[in-house]
């Protein structure tokens, strides 16, 4: 089963206007991931965020983490259509659930950015 | 293209046959990693190499399921006596060893669909 969440499930946005996608997860965590999927395609890693760090920039996009809540958010600054994609969260299950090895994939959300 | 290369991308075969895939993975990357997606949902970790050695396997492998990576270069993962519920598309990634902290590179993926 899957650890993270996120939320929303779907997103339909304007070019120009800013996406936030938000991921929750259940256990402790070494770093958290955002990959950005194209459909039919393989995953592009977006982002690393450690677990003592609290926001990381990589040009539009922007993730904060919050270990206490158990959240991370990924926003995109002026959306473009080829932002269309599926954005999912990992966790890298941290110490005793398994190792930093293995990925936990949130299910994903869906974006779609309109010309 | 240095990237993670999968083959094949798309693979339609009849129930109960067996079907092999191969990952070819980033030149210098050591560390080999599978994982199953099904449609709408993200991928789930399937197996995991550090070199030639195969160090963790998801329960979702079933002893229909194996995978190789003979001198911790290129894997393949078998499947024998597929059946329906195989269907999903077959990620492979790699990453190089590290604190823990290291992204993970996908592939395209292979597509296989049970008839």
């Amino acid at each position: 089963s899957q650890q993270g969440e996120e939320d929303p499930q779907a997103l339909s946005i304007q070019e120009g206007e800013n996406a936030t996608m938000n991921c929750s997860y259940k256990t402790s965590i070494n770093n958290l991931q955002w990959y950005r999927q194209n459909s039919g395609r393989g995953l592009v890693h977006l982002i690393l965020i450690r677990s003592n760090e609290r926001e990381k920039h990589s040009g539009r996009l922007r993730v904060t983490l919050d270990t206490s809540k158990k959240s991370s958010s990924l926003l995109i600054t002026a959306s473009r259509a080829a932002d269309t994609a599926s954005y999912f969260c990992a966790t890298d299950g941290g110490a005793g659930s398994g190792g930093y090895n293995k990925l936990i994939f949130g299910a994903g959300t869906r974006l779609a950015v309109h010309p | 293209d240095t990237g993670v290369s999968q083959d094949p991308r798309h693979k339609i075969t009849k129930r109960g046959q067996n079907v092999t895939f191969r990952c070819d993975p980033i030149s210098e990357h050591n560390r080999l990693y599978w994982y199953r997606q099904t449609l709408g949902q993200g991928p789930e970790f399937l197996t995991y190499f550090q070199n030639e050695a195969q160090l963790e396997k998801s329960r979702l492998l079933s002893d229909r399921f194996s995978a190789e990576r003979p001198k911790g270069s290129f894997s393949t993962l078998e499947i024998q006596r597929t059946e329906q519920g195989d269907s999903a598309m077959y990620l492979c990634a790699s990453s190089l060893v590290g604190s823990g902290n290291q992204p993970q590179h996908f592939g395209d993926g292979t597509r296989l669909s049970i008839l």
